[in-house]
């Protein structure tokens, strides 16, 4: 089946810690992203790529890092920068400009 | 600044009609998707409208001005599992990709025996 796979679904992280979360993707999708969703506030656009090796941050992406060495593949850490990492991480894909169909999704706990 | 505004929450009764409204002001548009989300779940896209008027898809139809800044999504027949939030997304403009796409903050719609 195709679609998309985030992994872990629930993680618990220290203060101080980099964390990287895990998004992969077999649609053939070129384009893949990655959103923050905080109770009460809409999903908020971290980082996206529309091709490998190339990507551009999002309204959020101060204390987060991505790489695209894959076009099936687009981690993503959260690094000790991001000052209130506790959220739940959403990744997606598209074909272009078309809809998004979304991971299941990662929920980051700063303990 | 971009603004999407949603009602917040909504209750309705299962087997009645609701309607869901969204309005923008954005500095651009390039269409206007609808996604459904239950709770701890992935969004899951519904509906997209680029050009005025009605789109009807089953139970779900999406209504879209543009000269207003406005749209809704009109849900029949509700049942049960349609409880979920329901999201608004305004595309501000055409690229390869959908890296300006804003969201509104969602409506909590709960359906009601």
């Amino acid at each position: 089946d195709g679609g998309i796979t985030q992994s872990p679904k629930y993680l618990f992280r220290k203060e101080g810690q980099n964390v990287t979360l895990s998004c992969e993707q077999n649609l053939n999708h070129d384009a893949m992203y990655w959103y923050r969703q905080d109770p009460g506030q809409g999903l908020r656009l971290i980082y996206y790529s529309q091709i490998v090796n190339d990507f551009q941050k999002g309204d959020i992406a101060e204390g987060y890092s991505v790489s695209r060495e894959k076009k099936e593949s687009f981690p993503l850490t959260v690094t000790s920068a991001q000052k209130n990492p506790t959220a739940f991480y959403l990744c997606a894909s598209s074909i272009g400009a078309g809809a998004l169909f979304f991971g299941e999704g990662s929920r980051l706990t700063v303990l | 600044g971009q603004n999407i505004d949603q009602p917040t929450e909504m209750t309705a009764t299962e087997g009645a009609i609701v309607q869901i409204n969204c309005t923008y002001q954005t500095s651009g548009f390039n269409g206007l998707f609808w996604y459904q989300q239950h709770a701890g779940e992935a969004p899951t896209f519904l509906s997209y409208n680029v050009l005025d008027g009605l789109e009807e898809k089953g139970r779900f139809s999406s209504f879209l001005s543009r000269s207003k800044g406005y749209s809704y999504l009109l849900l029949k027949e509700l049942q049960m599992k349609d409880s979920a939030s329901y999201l608004c997304a305004v595309a501000l403009n055409y690229g390869g990709s959908q890296g300006n796409l804003i969201f509104g903050k969602g409506t909590k719609l709960s359906v009601k025996p």
